[in-house]
């Protein structure tokens, strides 16, 4: 079926260095695209979401980058902080799936200071 | 009022027993959500209601009812879950159900 999948499960990095986390997805359909940072014991928390018609959108030390031609999605966090420790999650939907926001696996974000 | 409230914040129930889950939300949004989570999981959709009316349900046993009484209300009716029901229950709400969505902070329920 189809899915939405990250390409790892955890990353490590030092405080002050920028981050990357990669998110593969499989319905060719996708048209809209969220990622979320989940806290320990919190709900998932909106950072930024992404349309199809675009390929890059900016937030406050966010970056998502769309590359729809290999179905992969991505997060930068710049100048990565303690506070990022989190779980993130990509998510897609698709205008003819009637709000099914599915959420792929997750990557687990930890900042070392 | 940005928020998405949910109530109880825990809840420990046994396997006979009847409880209820509350959600609100008072930002005018017209979708509003269901979601699953266990322990290291990404959460799954449960179901969506779209203008109080139940658009989306992701075969989802019967022994969970949601029920949607106005626009900022959206309840989770259980009845003799099982064990592995036990989870995090995530209600979320969106403008329309092709926009972002904001999630409350859960119900943690355990089944005993």
């Amino acid at each position: 079926g189809e899915s939405v999948g990250l390409h790892l499960p955890t990353l490590s990095v030092q405080e002050g260095d920028n981050s990357i986390i990669n998110c593969a997805y499989s319905n060719s359909a996708s048209d809209y695209f969220i990622w979320y940072k989940q806290e320990s014991g919190k709900g998932p928390q909106f950072i930024i979401d992404i349309r199809s018609n675009m390929d890059k959108r900016q937030g406050q030390r966010v970056t998502v980058l769309l590359n729809k031609t290999v179905k992969h999605l991505s997060l930068q966090i710049a100048a990565t902080q303690p506070g990022d420790s989190a779980v993130y999650f990509c998510a897609e939907n698709a205008l003819n799936q009637g709000g099914k926001l599915i959420f792929g696996q997750g990557t687990e974000l930890s900042v070392k200071p | 009022d940005t928020e998405v409230t949910q109530t109880p914040k825990h809840l420990v129930m046994g396997m006979t027993n009847k409880k209820s889950l509350k959600c609100e939300q008072h930002m005018g949004h017209r979708a509003m959500y269901w979601y699953k989570q266990k322990a290291k999981k990404p959460p799954e959709l449960m179901f969506v209601y779209s203008y109080e009316k139940l658009s989306i349900n992701e075969s989802v046993p019967s022994r969970f009812s949601p029920e949607c009484p106005n626009s900022s209300l959206l309840n989770l009716h259980l009845h003799a879950l099982q064990p592995e029901d036990s989870a995090l229950y995530l209600c979320a709400s969106s403008t329309s159900e092709y926009t972002e969505a904001f999630f409350g902070q859960g119900t943690r329920l355990t089944v005993v």
